[in-house]
């Protein structure tokens, strides 16, 4: 069965230093989506891309988030620097998304735990 | 805005015993409404979903019926295993004015089922 996948699984870093998690979404999946979870709370969307263009990013810190998705496929979600607030887990779902096709199901990766110290 | 509510956790039952979680929520238009699952160490995974009124979502023995009434989406089920311990979310779906989809979730209802 096809996996939206992540990496790395666990992140350890140090506040300042820049962190960068990788996401491979479902093959054939245009839309990707970045969310951060803080512990108790649920996902909170940070990005949404639509094939390689940004159709929201009204919640990206952008002073020191940045998120790419050159080639419409795989992304990146970059923070510099850190802070200790950033501490979360930083998930990454796919989906259909073209109009006709879209069930509204979002397919998850396992996450990357992000702990910064 | 839109919004999404969930009754706070955790909920502790006993094996077979009858399960509830609520959730409401607040939105214009005509959306859709899910309950995704998550196990400990993974990602959220669809647990069911009802797209309009009065649908009724089931999987894996949960139901939920979209009451648009009382804007509820309350997940039900009628003998829990210890197998379903998790954290279940309710969440909202809708078509976004951008013609973009939107999605809000709920912060999430811990469940502990004891054998």
């Amino acid at each position: 069965e096809a996996e939206v996948a992540q990496s790395p699984r666990y992140k350890i870093t140090e506040k300042s230093q820049a962190v960068a998690f990788w996401c491979d979404p479902i093959s054939g999946h245009a839309t990707l989506y970045w969310y951060r979870q803080i512990l108790g709370q649920g996902p909170e969307l940070l990005v949404q891309f639509q094939d390689e263009s940004v159709v929201d990013d009204s919640q990206l810190p952008k002073d020191r988030f940045s998120a790419e998705r050159l080639k419409g496929v795989d992304s990146t979600l970059k923070i510099q620097p850190a802070e200790l607030g950033d501490s979360a887990m930083y998930l990454c779902a796919s989906s259909l998304g073209l109009a006709g096709e879209y069930t509204g199901e979002l397919f998850f990766g396992e996450g990357s735990r992000l702990t910064v110290l | 805005g839109n919004s999404v509510t969930q009754m706070e956790g955790p909920v502790t039952l006993s094996e077979e015993a009858f399960l509830t979680i609520n959730c409401t929520y607040t939105a214009t238009g005509y959306p859709s409404l899910f309950w995704y699952v998550q196990y400990p160490g993974e990602g959220l995974q669809l647990l069911l979903k009802a797209t309009k009124a009065d649908d009724k979502g089931s999987n894996k023995g949960f139901e939920a019926t979209y009451r648009k009434e009382t804007t509820s989406f309350h997940l039900e089920k009628g003998s829990v295993q210890v197998s379903d311990s998790a954290v279940y979310f309710c969440a909202l779906f809708w078509g976004a004015t951008s013609g973009t989809y939107k999605y809000i979730f709920g912060t999430g209802t811990r469940l502990k089922v004891l054998a």
